[in-house]
């Protein structure tokens, strides 16, 4: 099955900097690959994702790239608020499941 | 309105007792999940069901029976409560899958057995 590796586990910024989650999957076959922010109580929430015939997509402060050929893919948030503070979980899937990294936690020091 | 709604949202119950949580979703989704998050937060599927028909069920153990009604339910029962199963439990529905459009998530059941 799939297994989805995500580092660091926690990390602190101070506000204004940049912030980068990286994470590795084993199935060649997952073509779906979201990121997901979940604040402490409540439920995840879709931030951005991308598909696997693309390489990089961008919202505002928020951009997802990926690497197929090294399966790999990276969150970058620029320009960190402390409303970013939360855990931010990657994942992979081929369809019918989501396979989850362990989570990062991001403090935005302010 | 909620897209995805589940009840209860606190669930404290004894050992060896039969629970169940319910999940509704207005979004017109053929797809619906259960995930289960443990207390180190990582997020693992448990069942997926696309229009009503069981199409992933990720080892969990039989006292776990999901059922769907319709496809726009998607419960979970339990059976002999053991303490491991303290977690928190969402339930998640997207279309024909997660490839094609987003999963939105239930808040959440938090499930504690004493």
């Amino acid at each position: 099955g799939e297994n989805v590796e995500q580092h660091p586990s926690t990390l602190s910024v101070q506000e204004g900097d940049s912030a980068v989650i990286k994470c590795t999957y084993s199935d060649s076959a997952s073509n779906y690959f979201p990121w997901y922010k979940q604040e402490l109580g409540k439920r995840p929430q879709l931030i951005i994702d991308i598909r696997s015939n693309v390489g990089e997509k961008k919202d505002q402060r928020i951009a997802v790239t990926l690497n197929k050929t090294a399966k790999h893919f990276s969150l970058h948030i620029t320009e960190t608020q402390p409303e970013d503070s939360a855990v931010y979980f990657c994942a992979a899937s081929n369809d019918y499941k989501l396979s989850f990294g362990a989570g990062t936690t991001v403090t935005v020091r302010a | 309105d909620t897209a995805v709604s589940q009840t209860p949202k606190y669930l404290v119950t004894q050992m060896g007792n039969d629970k169940s949580i319910k999940c509704e979703q207005n979004l017109g989704h053929d797809t619906m999940y259960w995930y289960k998050q443990d207390s180190k937060k990582f997020l693992k599927i448990m069942f997926s069901y696309n229009n009503k028909e069981l199409i992933i069920n990720e080892t969990v153990p039989n006292r776990f029976s999901p059922k769907s009604p319709d496809k726009a339910h998607l419960n979970l029962h339990i059976n002999s409560l053991e303490l491991g199963d303290s977690a928190v439990y969402f339930c998640a529905s997207s279309q024909e899958g997660h490839s094609n459009t987003e999963a939105f998530f239930g808040q959440g059941t938090r499930l504690t057995v004493v």
